[in-house]
């Protein structure tokens, strides 16, 4: 069974600070999707990789296949960054997507 | 482009009463998921759909149906609502290996 752990559970910074966080899984996929979810709101998409990097914005995306490991950084992080992080995979051969619980992100003015 | 619709957005039922919420998607999306997501836990399947005309169950389907008779809609079905089925629903589409496209949740409680 495909396990996806993120961590931490939840954070708390003050705007401006760098902010990285990390999701693990246990079996080979074909990529990671990284996704956002403010309060009360939908599900958007933010990155979905296979391998390295991505950049959009602030955001960063990092995978490193063999370690089964992703990282999500944000920089000059801002109040409006304010949301849950989800990281979600899908297992080689598999359209299904297994989620993790998620990253509570507040950021302090 | 309006993406992924779902309607409704909120919806309270009584137990034992059924009701149909339906997912939209104007993408030409080949796959179609309904998740479930309670609070401390990750999104679940409950089904998901390849095509039109097919579906398949996901992780927790029990209570619950669906159909895809037309390839942008996916309806999810409660035949007799539960408590335990208090949730927000959302639905997703995708292309083969491609991002997903979510709609806005519905906010579903049963009483």
């Amino acid at each position: 069974k495909n396990e996806v752990e993120q961590s931490p559970q939840n954070l708390t910074a003050q705007e401006g600070e760098f902010i990285t966080i990390n999701c693990s899984y246990s079996v080979g996929i074909s990529a990671l999707h990284w996704l956002q979810q403010h309060p009360g709101g939908g599900i958007v998409s933010l990155f979905m990789l296979s391998s390295g990097k991505k950049k959009h914005g602030r955001l960063i995306a990092t995978i490193n296949i063999q370690e089964k490991h992703s990282s999500l950084h944000i920089t000059a992080s801002h109040p409006r960054d304010s949301a849950v992080y989800i990281c979600a995979v899908p297992p080689f051969g598999n359209e299904k997507l297994t989620f993790g619980t998620g990253t509570r992100l507040t950021i302090i003015p | 482009n309006a993406g992924v619709t779902q309607t409704p957005k909120f919806r309270v039922l009584k137990t034992g009463q059924s009701m149909t919420l339906l997912c939209a998607q104007d993408m030409n999306h080949e796959y179609m998921y309904w998740y479930r997501q309670d609070p401390g836990m990750g999104l679940r399947l409950i089904h998901y759909s390849v095509g039109e005309g097919t579906t398949a169950k996901g992780e927790v389907p029990d209570g619950y149906n669906v159909s895809r008779l037309k390839k942008q809609n996916f309806l999810l079905g409660l035949e007799s609502a539960a408590p335990s089925q208090t949730s927000v629903y959302f639905c997703a589409s995708s292309l083969v290996n491609t991002e997903a496209f979510f709609g806005q949740g519905t906010r579903l409680t049963v009483v």
